[in-house]
């Protein structure tokens, strides 16, 4: 069983339209991460969510919004895609100590 | 901001020891060192981190020095399958407000 599984892995797309990555984690762990590697391969974080709540959010245009349903998902809804939103974005989890990452989910926003 | 210098690349033979050098000269009494390496297309995997006493698992083994200012990562006996950029992070423990927050890390290359 993947412990931190995310859909799509590729997703190709054009400017300006509307698109969500899903992100599930089996490991029961209360807190999810959001990170963007663009391609210049930086890791930043983009948001982080424990037991439902946002607890991190940083400097992202709010065209990017996060949504946890229960402790086990962590969505990220993006609107109105610009070039530069390409990237691989990673979702992550943790308990009381290191973070379990899925694989990415490959943006191409064309 | 990364916390955390480390050289941009290392080279390896394969069966040697990869010794992969980290500076933290500002970390603070509470804060740990985690080390995560990225195979290439692949996300993050957890390797191993400490406070202040040596530590070793199953991947690696992490040396931190005694000021705690740097330290360093040793994978044993090196494969071609650790070729990957290996990060040094510094982040407070078992808080989840703290952010995991990545350096440029090290590209390591091990080399048959």
């Amino acid at each position: 069983d993947t412990a931190v599984s995310q859909t799509p892995k590729y997703l190709v797309t054009q400017m300006g339209n509307d698109k969500s990555i899903k992100c599930e984690q089996n490991l029961g762990h209360d807190t999810m991460y959001w990170y963007k590697q663009d391609s210049k391969k930086f890791l930043k974080i983009m948001f982080s969510y424990n037991n439902k709540e946002l607890i991190i959010n940083e400097t992202v245009p709010n065209r990017f919004s996060p949504k946890s349903p229960d402790k086990a998902h962590l969505n990220l809804h993006i609107n109105s895609l610009e070039l530069g939103d390409s990237a691989v974005y990673f979702c992550a989890s943790s308990g009381a100590g290191e973070l379990f990452f899925g694989e990415g989910s490959r943006l191409t926003v064309l | 901001d990364a916390k955390t210098t480390q050289p941009p690349s290392m080279d390896c033979a394969e069966g040697r020891a990869a010794n992969l050098p980290c500076n933290h000269s500002t970390i603070s009494g509470n804060e740990y060192v985690y080390w995560y390496r990225q195979i290439h297309s692949q996300g993050p995997q957890y390797i191993i981190h400490g406070l202040k006493n040596n530590e070793t698992n199953e991947m690696a083994s992490l040396i931190i020095t005694e000021d705690r200012k740097s330290s360093t990562l040793i994978l044993p006996h090196a494969t071609l399958r650790d070729t990957a950029v290996y990060y040094c992070i510094v982040r407070g423990h078992m808080e989840y407000g703290n952010k995991l927050v990545f350096g440029a890390g090290t590209i390591l290359r091990v080399k048959s």
